[in-house]
């Protein structure tokens, strides 16, 4: 079966450090994802791990244990911008033409 | 560069009536193609994808239907609307089963059945 969990909402004060966890059980792997989505938009593809280890990119970390089936977004100085849902998606085995199985989404809201 | 096209951005239909929402994507040759659901507070929920022209595959028996005419172009549609049908509707893009080849999404359409 597919599952994949994170918090429903998270809050966070402005130039904070917030960490979204994500934890998955599925029929295969092959890479996990990370969209932001604001409220009423499509999603944007942040970030992507298929190896075990942390990923940098500016602002934003993303970090996996395939072994543990386990990933976190790790978000810095945190702005009022990033107010948003952030989705955690997983992509089934190498064949499967690259469908991405979506958590729930964690809503983050940042204060001042 | 590629693009995504989708539309209506919204749509209010009643019970009973059709649905067709059109998904159009530019500079690029023989995509994947998905259509996603979002219901209200809840995830994404793929509902079909596509490899290729006439190839489509279901993830959930439900009221609708997916076609896919031409290479570029993907089409949900219903014959009759239930108020169930109602949500936020994606379509997506990708090439390649490895590597960084995420989805690009278009803007979406909220349908609202009445």
């Amino acid at each position: 079966g597919q599952n994949i969990d994170q918090p429903t909402e998270m809050t966070a004060t402005e130039g904070a450090i917030v960490q979204i966890n994500c934890t998955y059980q599925t029929s295969g792997f092959n890479g996990l994802f990370w969209y932001q989505q604001h409220a009423g938009e499509a999603p944007t593809f942040l970030s992507y791990n298929v190896l075990d280890g942390l990923e940098e990119k500016g602002r934003f970390s993303s970090f996996l244990s395939r072994s543990k089936g386990y990933s976190y977004l790790l978000l810095k100085e945190l702005q009022m911008k990033d107010s948003a849902s952030y989705l955690c998606a997983v992509r089934g085995p190498a064949g499967g033409y690259n469908k991405l199985i979506f958590g729930a989404g964690t809503r983050l809201a940042v204060h001042p | 560069s590629q693009t995504i096209h989708q539309w209506p951005a919204t749509l209010v239909q009643p019970v009973g009536s059709p649905l067709s929402l059109e998904c159009t994507v530019e500079g690029t040759s023989n995509p994947n193609l998905y259509w996603y659901r979002q219901a209200a507070g809840r995830g994404l929920q793929l509902l079909f994808y596509s490899v290729g022209i006439g190839q489509i595959s279901s993830e959930v028996p439900q009221n609708l239907s997916a076609s896919r005419p031409q290479d570029r172009q993907f089409i949900l549609s219903s014959k009759k609307l239930l108020l169930s049908d109602s949500g936020f509707y994606l379509c997506a893009w990708s090439v390649g089963s490895t590597g960084n080849y995420g989805y690009t999404f278009g803007s979406g359409t909220r349908l609202t059945v009445v």
